[in-house]
């Protein structure tokens, strides 16, 4: 079992859908959750960073974590057609230095 | 602010040759991390470094991957005899401070090297 599991997508929505994305993960010892935005031929950018469980709001953005469930997800509302890139759950101990990343899900949404 | 700094973009190599990936870090960052991205799938951790020193490699090769990060100059992934599983895009992070502190809130990502193996 890989340590996060990410839905692979591609996922295709119309113009101002709720988005929702998720990670699952197996190793106990994460605290720290992040999702990463990517771009093509782009390095990621940090979208939302969360420590433990409960969720964090900005903007068109919300992000929860259920570490009963080991479970993360990202809501995006009001979707842009600015908003397709790859988007990347990472999450870390907090007391080592890796990141370990989903595979990533590809969002396209159509004007 | 310049952002982390990678270069260069693009790099092609023959099978056997020796790859060179460099990376400055931000303005005020001192630690150093390598990612690599294959095709189809995520971020892999490969090395943690501070100025002269490695914190932790767990995630490189054992063979013919190395890494440093010197007093002076950018930090540098160095790869020998590349083969062709090693095309995929390399990318450096830099933070202020250790992982410990930020749990990777502090990482902030370099636009990559995309490497090709001939």
């Amino acid at each position: 079992q890989k340590e996060v599991e990410q839905d692979p997508g591609p996922l295709s929505v119309p113009e101002g859908a709720i988005v929702s994305l998720n990670c699952t993960y197996s190793n106990s010892a994460f605290q720290y959750f992040m999702w990463y935005r990517q771009y093509s031929r782009k390095g990621p950018e940090l979208l939302m960073y969360t420590y433990s469980s409960g969720n964090k709001e900005d903007g068109r953005f919300t992000a929860q974590v259920d570490k009963s469930s080991k479970y993360i997800s990202l809501f995006i509302r009001d979707s842009q057609p600015s908003d397709s890139a790859t988007y990347l759950c990472a999450m870390s101990a907090g007391a080592n230095s890796k990141l370990t990343f989903g595979k990533g899900i590809t969002l396209s949404v159509r004007p | 602010n310049a952002g982390v700094m990678q270069n260069p973009r693009h790099l092609v190599r023959r099978r056997g040759q020796e790859a060179r990936l460099r990376c400055s870090p931000m303005k005020g960052h001192s630690h150093v991390y390598w990612y690599r991205q294959l095709p189809e799938e995520g971020l892999k951790f490969m090395v943690y470094l501070q100025k002269e020193n490695i914190i932790d490699e767990s995630g490189m090769p054992k063979e013919r991957f190395s890494a440093e990060f010197p007093k002076e100059g950018p930090s540098i992934l160095r790869i020998q005899q590349v083969v062709r599983g090693d095309s995929a895009a390399y990318f450096c992070a830099s933070s202020p401070v250790g992982i410990r502190e930020t749990g990777g809130g502090g990482y902030t990502f370099g636009s990559g090297t995309r490497l090709t193996v001939v």
